[in-house]
């Protein structure tokens, strides 16, 4: 089945430094959504990406889809204490299915 | 506006007791419904997915059920719990139709099964 992996697991980052997760899928997909779980909290939808090599900026995070529809990436320029939690990739590979195949997300601490 | 409930938020039950966990949705008609399970630090897990009344799919063998009595309601039991059922679950919408779409997690409900 499909799979879709995620790195790093973690990472604990100055305030102030960049921050890159990446999401590599086994297969094509039809499209990757991002969300992002603050400590106790539950997965908040960030942003759905679907054309090939489609960059998409929400004020200082920067997504990206790969040209082959298979990675992705978030990127968070200089982090601040809110952007603490975890962030997942998932990926829909279409073909009329149901279900979104979370990365296992990276979990990421912003030291002050 | 669409809302998703969630309940209860936070339970401690004796291994081998039953359990049910409800979420309904609001302000939209004919949804998907999902329950993931998210243990200790970890990723999500899709246990059932609903497109329909009545219509469950099952994704992980286990001693859980879902059930959808009405368009908008879902329900996840279990007839004994195990201690590896302990975990937080949280019940997703996505718009109806085909195809997976965004979705929108309830608040989740904190299992701890002693």
């Amino acid at each position: 089945g499909q799979q879709v992996m995620q790195i790093p697991q973690y990472q604990h980052v100055q305030e102030g430094e960049d921050f890159t997760t990446y999401c590599n899928s086994s297969t094509t997909l039809s499209n990757i959504q991002w969300y992002k779980q603050r400590p106790g909290g539950h997965p908040v939808f960030l942003i759905q990406l679907v054309k090939s090599g489609e960059v998409k900026k929400q004020k200082r995070l920067t997504f990206q889809f790969g040209e082959a529809k298979k990675n992705s990436s978030l990127h968070i320029t200089a982090t601040q204490t809110t952007d603490v939690g975890t962030y997942f990739c998932a990926g829909d590979s279409g073909a009329g299915s149901y279900q979104l195949t979370f990365g296992k997300g990276t979990k990421l601490s912003v030291i002050p | 506006s669409q809302t998703i409930h969630q309940w209860p938020a936070t339970l401690v039950q004796p291994v081998g007791s039953p359990l049910s966990l409800e979420c309904t949705v609001e302000g939209t008609s004919n949804p998907n419904l999902y329950w993931y399970r998210q243990a200790a630090g970890r990723g999500l897990q899709l246990l059932f997915y609903s497109v329909g009344i009545g219509q469950i799919s099952s994704e992980v063998p286990q001693n859980l059920s879902a059930s959808r009595p009405q368009d908008r309601q879902f329900i996840l039991s279990s007839k004994k719990l195990l201690l590896s059922d302990s975990g937080f679950y949280l019940c997703a919408w996505s718009g109806g139709g085909t195809g997976a779409n965004v979705l929108t997690f309830g608040a989740g409900s904190r299992l701890t099964v002693l």
